[in-house]
């Protein structure tokens, strides 16, 4: 019930294109949902995060989309660059719980 | 402000051997998480502490612990290191003890031959 379960594993993109990546969970307690970007080398870096109480957050060219009902959230990469090629995290969180991660997507966004 | 910062970056040990990873948080920050990231397994979670105490802990083997100082500073020891304990370990620190927001260190690659 911990879990959160990612995809796709890989996503190839073309510059300026759309990027899309989905997460789904089964807690009901988690509440709060962030985004890491994580570069070779790096370790990941907050991206975007969304509580459960709003549908969707956006922030410059990355937006959230949060559904409740169906205990999933899905990440957009607007006007895709190469400098977003990396992996990507969803992770959930429960209050004072530890930090679940799915298993990530390498994002490659080809010139 | 500072990030937060890990040592040493790389490590080779042996089996059979010890090790100790160091973490400093951003300054104020008093909850720090320690993970454990792999190419089969991704990002697993090892444990959490806040105010020096440990709050949550992941499913790993004993031989694997930590401890928080009262400057909020963590270190991780592993013990008779095995394998399969090659991994890049990340410390992430987070301002209170919910403990949403975390920052990641860039981790420790430790390489066991």
């Amino acid at each position: 019930q911990q879990q959160v379960k990612q995809s796709p594993q890989s996503l190839i993109v073309q510059k300026g294109g759309i990027s899309i990546i989905n997460c789904a969970y089964e807690n009901t307690a988690f509440d709060y949902f962030p985004w890491y970007q994580q570069f070779p080398g790096k370790g990941p870096a907050l991206l975007i995060a969304i509580r459960p109480d709003v549908s969707e957050k956006k922030e410059g060219r990355f937006t959230i989309s949060f559904n409740k009902s169906a205990k999933q959230f899905s990440l957009h990469i607007m006007d895709s660059q190469p400098g977003d090629s990396a992996t990507y995290f969803c992770a959930a969180k429960t209050s004072y719980g530890k930090l679940t991660f799915g298993q990530g997507t390498i994002l490659t966004v080809h010139p | 402000k500072a990030g937060v910062t890990q040592t040493p970056r790389y490590l080779i040990k042996t089996r059979g051997q010890q090790v100790t990873l160091s973490c400093s948080p951003i300054s104020g920050h008093r909850s720090v998480s320690w993970y454990q990231q792999t190419p089969g397994q991704g990002l697993q979670f090892l444990f959490e502490y806040f105010s020096e105490t440990q709050r949550n802990k992941g499913n790993f083997p004993g031989r694997f612990s930590g401890r928080q100082f009262s400057n909020s500073r963590s270190e991780m020891n592993v013990s008779t290191l095995e394998l399969g304990d090659s991994a890049l370990y990340l410390c992430a620190s987070s301002l209170d003890e919910v403990g949403k927001t975390q920052y990641f260190g860039p981790g420790t690659r430790l390489l066991v031959l």
